[in-house]
C-alpha cells in the first residue's frame, strides 16, 4: 500500500482564518479523496480531488468554503477557509488505484493518511 | 440518511474468543465493502474487503461475510488479540473504490485479557 503523510498534523486556529492541509503520497495514485470526521460522528467524503481539474464536491460542501488543489498525482491540499469553531474535525486525505481486470478498470482499496486535528476557537 | 449502519457503538470480547462486528447498509447500489481499523490519532486502515458476487472473505484471522438479501455483513476476528482493541468502521461503494466510501457510524471494540 502506498505511504501517505499529513502536514500539519494538528492546528489550533481562529475563527475567520484558513488552513491549507497538504497530502504527500509516496506512488502515484490514480484517485485522492478528502474526507472529514466530526467529534464522535463518522467519515464523510467532501470530494475528490482531480488532477488538472476542479475537484468534485459532495453534497453540503462547496469550492469557496474548501478548495482542493491536485497539480499532479501525488500531491494534493485542502484548504478549509473563513472557519468556525464548527469546521473543528479531523481531516483525512485517502489515495487508491487502478488496475486492470479483463477487459473493465477496477479502483483498488483506499488508503487512509494519519489526518490532520483542527480545532477552532 | 444513514445508509450505512453499525448500531453497536462499542463491543467487549474476553482475549481468545471471537469478535463480531455487525453492519447494516439499505443502498441497493452498494456492490463492494470494506472493514477499517482505526486507532487514536491514526487513520483508518484498510482490513478486508468484499465484493457483492461473494458471500464470504478471509484474510488471516479475519472473515467478512456479506448476506445480500438482508443487507447486512459482519467481521469475525478470531481469535481476538488485545492490539484489536480499536474503532472498526464498515463502508460502502457503489464502484469499487472510486466512487465514494460510506461509513458506517464505527463500533469500538475492547479485548479483555
Amino acid at each position: 500500500s502506498a505511504v501517505i503523510s499529513q502536514k500539519p498534523s494538528r492546528d489550533i486556529c481562529q475563527r475567520g482564518t484558513s488552513l491549507t492541509i497538504q497530502c504527500q503520497v509516496d506512488s502515484q495514485v490514480t484517485m485522492m479523496f478528502w474526507y472529514r470526521q466530526q467529534p464522535g460522528q463518522s467519515l464523510t467524503l467532501i470530494a475528490t480531488a482531480n488532477q488538472g481539474s476542479e475537484a468534485t464536491y459532495e453534497s453540503g460542501f462547496v469550492i469557496d468554503k474548501f478548495p482542493i488543489s491536485r497539480p499532479n498525482l501525488t500531491f494534493s491540499t485542502l484548504t478549509v477557509s473563513n472557519m468556525s469553531p464548527e469546521d473543528s474535525s479531523i481531516y483525512l486525505c485517502s489515495v487508491s488505484s487502478s488496475s486492470w481486470e479483463g477487459y473493465s478498470v477496477s479502483y483498488n482499496e483506499q488508503f487512509f493518511g494519519p489526518g490532520t486535528r483542527l480545532t477552532v476557537l | 440518511d444513514q445508509q450505512v449502519k453499525q448500531n453497536s457503538p462499542s463491543l467487549s470480547v474476553q482475549e481468545g474468543r471471537i469478535s463480531i462486528l455487525n453492519c447494516d447498509y439499505t443502498n441497493s447500489m452498494f456492490d463492494y465493502f470494506l472493514w477499517y481499523k482505526k486507532y487514536p490519532a491514526e487513520g483508518p486502515t484498510f482490513l478486508i474487503s468484499i465484493s457483492s458476487i461473494k458471500d464470504k472473505n478471509e484474510d488471516g484471522r479475519f472473515t467478512v461475510f456479506l448476506n445480500k438479501s438482508a443487507k447486512h455483513l459482519s467481521l469475525h476476528i478470531v481469535p481476538s488479540q488485545p492490539g484489536d482493541s480499536a474503532v472498526y468502521f464498515c463502508a460502502a461503494s457503489a464502484w469499487r473504490g472510486a466512487q465514494k466510501l460510506v461509513f458506517g457510524q464505527g463500533t469500538r471494540l475492547t479485548i479483555n485479557p
